[in-house]
């Protein structure tokens, strides 16, 4: 079963706009919750995380909110650029998985010029 | 600091030929992981190796087998590769639990 979903495959924004891509989870013993962002050819690299004691965690232009009651997060980018154009993972982790992260299937964000 | 290094960057391979990923990382972090990308499937956990001397099954285990050589090094190994093996592979590393994992670039694997 998947227990962290994406269900949107792609997403495509204007520059300047914001980027809103969203993150279901089934388990409720996960209790931090992280996005990575991927280039084509290269390693997924860490953006920003939440831990479940919270509601909102912002970064610069990235925010990610949590909805523990919906079993739901989002990651906002805002204001888009089209360098952020990558492959968004969502990933959750805890309980008794010990360190161990369970990743979404992955949003493709294109910021059009 | 180089981070998570990867060899090979690619490889192909002939169904039942064997081969060993090799992943380094000089954060001297505890636990280390290997994953495997295919489309549309996310990134999936093979194994992982929490702390230096241990390693125990992911998602996705079978037809692998894994060495923490020491903290530093987590091979992963195709015994007898097959072509429902060939992917993306990465390697992480974290500090501790709940903290960040940092991936290497990959290694991009095809069994014909």
């Amino acid at each position: 079963d998947q227990q962290v979903k994406q269900n949107s495959p792609s997403l495509s924004v204007q520059e300047g706009r914001i980027s809103i891509l969203n993150c279901d989870y089934t388990n409720s013993m996960f209790d931090y919750f992280l996005w990575y962002k991927k280039y084509p050819a290269e390693g997924p690299t860490f953006l920003i995380s939440i831990s479940s004691i919270k509601d909102k965690n912002e970064d610069g232009r990235f925010t990610v909110f949590l909805n523990k009651s919906a079993k739901h997060l989002s990651l906002h980018i805002v204001p888009s650029q089209p360098g952020d154009s990558a492959v968004y993972f969502c990933a959750a982790g805890g309980g008794t998985s010990y360190g161990k992260l369970t990743f979404g299937q992955g949003t493709i964000l294109t910021v059009h010029p | 600091n180089a981070g998570v290094t990867q060899t090979p960057k690619f490889q192909v391979l002939k169904t039942g030929q064997s081969m060993t990923l090799q992943c380094a990382q000089d954060m001297n972090h505890n636990s280390m992981y290997w994953y495997r990308q295919d489309p549309g499937m996310g990134l999936r956990l093979i194994y992982y190796s929490a702390s230096e001397g241990t390693t125990d099954k992911g998602e996705v285990p079978n037809g692998y087998n894994v060495s923490r050589l020491n903290k530093r090094e987590f091979s992963l190994r195709l015994e007898s590769a097959a072509p429902s093996q060939t992917s993306v592979y990465f390697c992480a590393s974290s500090a501790s639990r709940g903290s960040e994992q940092f991936f290497g670039p990959g290694t991009r694997l095809t069994v014909l």
